[in-house]
């Protein structure tokens, strides 16, 4: 396996289901992140992680919940979504630190579908 | 603040050139990147610049001008599998973040 990978691709839900994406980066990068990308905007960042720890919560809804278990897997658990939610949410990597170039690995995404 | 503009939609031909312009302002920089994306699939990188100039490599070349503001990917000898939506990306000094833009969708026609 390489590179970052995301399951599942798919995922429909209601709103009231609860549910969660999963990522997991075999490239031994110390930094974890997770974007939103919706038609004709710009991606968004969400969360970030560096070495387990959550540096940044870009002000994004508590229905969103990241999780860090360790610098190789990430989750994002869903409850209570709202139809204006469906996006696709893009898993990423980078190795941090001043030397490095921030260079983002994405996986293929989850594309979310709340009914 | 922050601000990443492109154009939305490109047209070209195969084999044909085009240029794909980006213009950034934020309060402080670090590199701007380019990524492609095809429908469907992850963005992957193409290149990165952080000093003004002209990057190559292979058919695609990359400008850079930090006092304009300003960025360019160039695609040579357009091939149809270069349609996809090309994504422009700075990295802000102060919260070591990539910004991006929204992304210019280039379709390539015979």
């Amino acid at each position: 396996e390489t590179g970052v990978t995301q399951t599942p691709r798919h995922l429909v839900m209601g709103m009231t289901n609860k549910k969660s994406l999963k990522c997991e980066q075999h490239l031994g990068h110390n930094a974890m992140y997770w974007y939103k990308q919706s038609a004709k905007k710009p991606l968004e960042l969400m969360f970030v992680y560096n070495f387990k720890e959550q540096t940044e919560n870009n002000s994004v809804p508590s229905r969103f919940s990241p999780e860090c278990p360790n610098s190789s897997h990430l989750f994002l658990h869903l409850h209570t979504l709202q139809p204006e939610d469906s996006a696709l949410y893009l898993c990423a990597s980078s190795q941090a630190g001043l030397a490095a170039t921030g260079e983002l690995f994405f996986g293929e995404g989850s594309r979310l579908t709340v009914l | 603040g922050q601000n990443i503009d492109q154009p939305t939609e490109m047209t070209a031909t195969e084999g044909a050139i085009v240029q794909i312009n980006c213009t950034y302002q934020t309060s402080g920089f670090n590199g701007l990147f380019w990524y492609q994306q095809h429908a469907g699939e992850a963005p992957t990188f193409l290149s990165y610049n952080v000093l003004d100039g002209l990057e190559e490599k292979g058919r695609f070349s990359s400008f850079l001008s930090r006092s304009k503001g300003y960025s360019y990917l160039l695609l040579k000898e357009l091939q149809m599998k270069d349609s996809a939506s090309y994504l422009c990306a700075v990295r802000d000094r102060g919260t070591d973040k990539l910004i991006f833009g929204t992304g210019t969708r280039l379709q390539v026609f015979p």
